[in-house]
């Protein structure tokens, strides 16, 4: 079963502006991690968030985490046609379980 | 191109029919993880190995499900009988100590599985 909802489900923006992404997940977590899909291909990790950090950055990614609302946002600043893909969040949980656990995704469009 | 393979990457076969996938894991990782991801949902979790020891397995796999990584390096997946409902994209991935944690998972390109 899934860990946590995504939402949007999907999104399309136009080149340049920003997306917002956002990951609600349901139980205790270690870190949480962001990976993008390109369509029929497998996926590419973007960037980690531990749970004791509030914010990270890498690059045009910008990533936060709330674990009092257990919830995550990833921003991709000035968006290209080339980051349309799927991205997903996945958690990692605080019980000794060794796997991801994935959201349903973010199907973003970056319109050129 | 992460450095994870896995072959075939397609493969169609009748209802009924056994079939097996190969990862092969970057070569210094020894954590390696089976995931099925179905269309417009996010992989799902079904196995993993730490070397040649699988440790720990989804209710998600069947009895129809086996796999093995005998030397700890690559692995197979296979699935007996197969079902229709067996249709879906199965990655691989694999990982390995970094700082006494492992976190980034590195995924291979997946096999998509169409059982007719």
């Amino acid at each position: 079963s899934q860990q946590g909802e995504e939402d949007p489900q999907a999104l399309s923006i136009q080149e340049g502006e920003n997306a917002t992404m956002n990951c609600s997940y349901k139980t205790s977590i270690n870190n949480l991690q962001w990976y993008r899909q390109n369509s029929g291909r497998g996926l590419v990790h973007l960037i980690l968030i531990r749970s004791n950090e509030r914010e990270k950055h890498s690059g045009r990614l910008r990533v936060t985490l709330d674990t009092s609302k257990k919830s995550s946002s990833l921003l991709i600043t000035a968006s290209r046609a080339a980051d349309t893909a799927s991205y997903f969040c996945a958690t990692l949980m605080d019980t000794g379980r060794r796997a991801l656990t994935f959201g349903s995704g973010t199907r973003l469009q970056v319109q050129p | 191109d992460t450095g994870v393979s896995q072959d075939p990457r397609h493969k169609i076969t009748k209802r009924g029919q056994n079939v097996t996938f190969r990862c092969d894991p970057i070569s210094e990782h020894n954590r390696l993880y089976w995931y099925r991801q179905t269309l417009g949902q996010g992989p799902e979790f079904l196995t993993y190995f730490q070397n040649e020891a699988q440790l720990e397995k989804s209710r998600l796999l069947s009895d129809r499900f086996s796999a093995e990584r005998p030397k700890g390096s690559f692995s197979t997946l296979e699935i007996q009988r197969t079902e229709q409902g067996d249709s879906a994209m199965y990655l691989c991935a694999s990982s390995k100590r970094t700082g006494g944690n492992y976190n980034e998972q590195f995924f291979g390109p997946g096999t998509r599985l169409t059982v007719l």
